[in-house]
């Protein structure tokens, strides 16, 4: 069965530290994938998507993820965090080709930013 | 109001009861879906609806019974419900456009549900 793994439960960071959440994705086939975003007291929201082209994908907010097929990894980045940045985080995959909207979701990572 | 709604925000019931919880999309999406939500548990999909058919039963128990009026809204009727049936129920849209493994999800902000 596919599965995600987020492996960070929870990352305490600093402002203006680098951050780099880790996502691996179970699935050998095409792949379509997700980072969400849930702030504190908000809907989950989408953050960026890979689908197909260039594997280092931008999304809102600065951020960014890279795909590694050879490591079935779709890493979420930002350089530099700010306070704001504090919520938790969703990795998603769906398996292309496969059911309407069957996204596989990660355990989530919640990012704590101390001012 | 824009985005997705779901009503109510929080729930408690019996066992015994029987409650429906309630999406509605401004968004003018032709899917829905409803997740499940559990403590230290992934998201878990379990219903999908396209053009109001149903298009997935992620093997739910019948307890939980989905209904698709029309595009815009989502229900979930509940009965007889168990205590570990207790989390948070999501509702998501998407605007199918013809590649679903792609389409963004807009989910709602979920109905807490308590089950004593």
């Amino acid at each position: 069965a596919q599965s995600v793994s987020q492996h960070n439960h929870h990352v305490i960071l600093s402002e203006a530290a680098s951050l780099e959440l880790g996502c691996n994705y179970s699935y050998g086939g095409t792949v379509n994938l997700f980072w969400y975003v849930q702030y504190p007291g908000q809907h989950l929201q989408l953050l960026l998507k890979y689908f197909s082209g260039d594997p280092l994908v931008k999304g809102i907010k600065g951020f960014e993820a890279e795909f590694i097929k050879s490591k079935f990894s779709f890493n979420l980045r930002k350089p530099s965090v700010q306070w704001s940045d504090t919520a938790e985080y969703f990795c998603a995959v769906n398996a292309g080709g496969g059911s309407q909207g069957n996204l596989i979701f990660g355990k989530g990572t919640k990012l704590s930013v101390k001012p | 109001e824009t985005g997705v709604t779901q009503t109510p925000r929080h729930l408690v019931m019996g066992m015994t009861n029987k409650k429906s919880l309630k999406c509605e999309q401004h968004l003018g999406h032709n899917a829905m879906y409803w997740y499940k939500q559990s403590a230290k548990k992934p998201l878990e999909l379990m219903f999908v609806y396209n053009f109001k058919e149903q298009t997935e039963n992620n093997s739910v128990p019948s307890r939980f019974s989905p209904e698709c009026p029309n595009s815009s809204h989502l229900f979930l009727h509940l009965h007889t419900l168990q205590p570990e049936d207790s989390a948070l129920y999501l509702c998501a849209s998407s605007q199918d456009t013809g590649t679903p493994s792609t389409d963004t999800q807009y989910f709602g902000p979920g109905t807490r549900l308590t089950v004593l």
